[in-house]
Order: structure tokens, then C-alpha cells, then sequence
């Protein structure tokens, strides 16, 4: 069974650094694209980007491009999120979840999400 | 960006009912679509892919269809573990793109 387990809820005061996790089992995580999606409280699903952790190729969309780093260790088939200076907007919950497909990898198992709260 | 235009945003229906839900592509998308489900607390969860392929162990009252630039979700009866929203999805190009959502609320 796929299982995406995301690190716990985190507070966090404007300008601080901050990198989330997701550990993936139950499937061979250098063979699938893995990737984050936001959802800004009250507000609907944003696709942020994705990496195939096999070769760490990694793929954002525009409006996260700077702003956030995905990454991934093969080692112990945990993907991350990071930012290096957070911001209020940065408040959201946040979505592993891994893609599947070769030409097209989309997303069908996602994790529990990581409530990301910035305030000061 | 392709844009993804869902509509309604909202809908209230009874149980029982037949409910269909449209997404319009602002280019065609092939049939590179998901529909996913959100309840309250949850995570999303993948009904279907490929605009028309049903994801292992989602109930068969739950199709789409479509391709191209114009797809729909469609609860043959729906039951009350149905009341959620729904977001659609292109993969076709990066970035990938969802639907504003539908919130499916009972009558």
C-alpha cells in the first residue's frame, strides 16, 4: 500500500527558514515523480511542482519558481519542501503527493498535509 | 498557463440525485484530465484520471468523460458520503493547473 507521511503542523514567525517532509513506502519512490500542492486557507488546490528523485530533475511551476526548494533523498525516500525566508502568504496547508504516469505523471496517493501557519 | 474554468463553484443537490460537474480547458488538453475529491480535514482524493478511467476501488456511480477542452464529472446517484469539493486537474503541460472547485452541499 502507498503511504505518504508528512512531518507535523509548524509555527513560524516572518523571515524564518522552515523544510517539511513527506516519507513515502510501499513502492519504489525512484520510480515516480513526487511533488507538493498548496491550498491557501479557505481557497482551492495549487500545484506548486515536482522532482523524480532518481536524477532529483525537478520541475516548478512559475509562481513558486524562488520562492520555494523541492528536493528529495533517495536514501531514506523522503521528498522536502523549503523555504528559506518565510512570509505571512506562506500560510497554508501543504500536500505531498505522488505523481504517476511516464509522459504525463499526475497526481494519484497524497499525504495527510502539513499545516504551515506564519505569523508574527 | 492553461487555464482551467469549473463550473459551478457551488451546487446543492438531494441525495439520490444525478449531478454533473464541467471543466473547460482554455486550450485543448487532450485527455491529460483528473477529477479529484476533498472532504473537510482530508486529503484529496483521485476519482478519476485520463478524463474517463475510474480510480481502482471509487464507486462506479462516479464517471467522466470528455476531451479536448471540455470535460464533466458526472454522480449517477449520489449518496451522502458524496458531499464534498470536487477539483479537476490538467497534467497536459506544466504548470499543471486546477479547476476553482465545486462545493456539493446537500439540499
Amino acid at each position: 500500500e502507498v503511504q505518504l507521511v508528512q512531518s507535523g503542523a509548524e509555527v513560524k514567525r516572518p523571515g524564518e527558514s522552515l523544510k517539511i517532509s513527506c516519507q513515502a513506502s510501499g513502492y519504489v519512490f525512484t520510480n515516480y515523480w513526487i511533488g507538493w500542492v498548496r491550498q491557501m486557507p479557505g481557497k482551492g488546490l495549487e500545484w506548486m511542482g515536482i522532482i523524480y528523485p532518481d536524477d532529483s530533475d525537478t520541475r516548478y511551476s512559475p509562481a513558486f519558481q524562488g520562492q520555494v526548494t523541492i528536493s528529495a533523498d533517495k536514501s531514506i525516500s523522503t521528498a522536502y519542501l523549503q523555504w528559506s525566508s518565510l512570509k505571512a502568504s506562506d500560510t497554508a496547508m501543504y500536500y505531498c503527493a505522488r505523481h504517476e504516469g511516464v509522459a504525463t505523471p499526475h497526481p494519484d496517493s497524497w499525504g495527510q498535509g502539513t499545516l504551515v501557519t506564519v505569523s508574527s | 498557463d492553461i487555464q482551467m474554468t469549473q463550473s459551478p463553484s457551488s451546487l446543492s443537490a438531494s441525495v439520490g440525485d444525478r449531478v454533473t460537474i464541467t471543466c473547460r480547458a482554455s486550450q485543448g488538453i487532450r485527455i491529460d484530465l483528473g477529477w479529484y475529491q476533498e472532504k473537510p480535514g482530508k486529503a484529496p482524493k483521485r476519482l478519476i484520471y485520463a478524463a474517463s478511467s475510474l480510480q481502482s476501488g471509487v464507486p462506479s456511480r462516479f464517471s467522466g468523460s470528455g476531451s479536448g477542452t471540455e470535460f464533466t464529472l458526472t454522480i449517477s446517484s449520489l449518496q451522502p458520503e458524496d458531499f464534498a469539493t470536487y477539483y479537476c486537474l490538467q497534467y497536459t503541460s506544466h504548470p499543471y493547473t486546477f479547476g476553482q472547485g465545486t462545493k456539493l452541499e446537500i439540499k
